[in-house]
């Protein structure tokens, strides 16, 4: 069964500095898709990324960034120039490519505190 | 427009009760699933449908009991509450072979 590490339960950076979120899985599959979701305080689920793994190119959206390691099943999500409005909690997440289920698979989630 | 919306946003009753949290979604997309948050924060699968039909059971007390009208319709019943029924659920839809899942904005339930 696949599996999904946040080894960071919180982290903190100063607004405008970088930061980077770590994710590792397993999976003994070869296609499948990665996400990073961010739940603010408010509870909603913001898709903020995704990752083919079939694509070499990390995914970009804006400020956010990934680093997919395919070979060493790492995918941590790199925050460029914080704002006030980036402080939640990150959720890395694992979807199967094949198969009829398309469930995602959480990690633990890491809790992002924003410094003024 | 809501994409995916639930009702209702908190639900706050007694241990014993049976309660009821639907859910919607105007994207056209074909599957619907149901997670779970708890207190810790972690986020669970617990029921999927794809054009009405169960697909997803995961290891759920049979006092859950989803069940989907049509294909934009999950709603979420559950009986006999109990104390460690308290968590946030969640609502979400996608396509089955295509992603993102898109997410409501969760219900809040409460058991005293």
């Amino acid at each position: 069964a696949q599996t999904v590490t946040q080894s960071q339960p919180e982290m903190s950076v100063q607004e405008a500095e970088t930061v980077t979120l770590s994710c590792t899985y397993d999976t003994s599959e070869s296609d499948y898709y990665l996400f990073w979701y961010k739940q603010p305080p408010s509870r909603q689920m913001i898709l903020v990324i995704r990752q083919e793994a079939y694509k070499q190119q990390n995914a970009t959206e804006n400020r956010f960034s990934v680093n997919f390691q395919k070979a060493a099943k790492s995918f941590s999500l790199k925050i460029s120039d914080s704002q006030l409005g980036d402080a939640a909690m990150y959720f890395c997440a694992y979807r199967t490519y094949s198969g009829n289920t398309g469930k995602l698979i959480f990690g633990q989630g890491t809790t992002l505190q924003v410094k003024p | 427009d809501t994409a995916v919306s639930q009702t209702p946003k908190y639900l706050v009753t007694q241990m014993g009760n049976d309660k009821s949290i639907k859910c919607e979604q105007n994207l056209g997309h074909d599957t619907m699933y149901w997670y779970k948050q708890d207190s810790k924060k972690f986020l669970k699968i617990m029921f999927s449908y794809n054009n009405k039909e169960l697909i997803i059971n995961e290891t759920v007390p049979n006092r859950f009991s989803p069940k989907s009208p049509d294909k934009a319709h999950l709603n979420l019943h559950i009986n006999s509450l109990e104390l460690g029924d308290s968590a946030v659920y969640f609502c979400a839809s996608s396509h089955l072979r295509d992603q993102p899942q898109h997410f409501g904005d969760g219900t809040r339930l409460s058991i005293l």
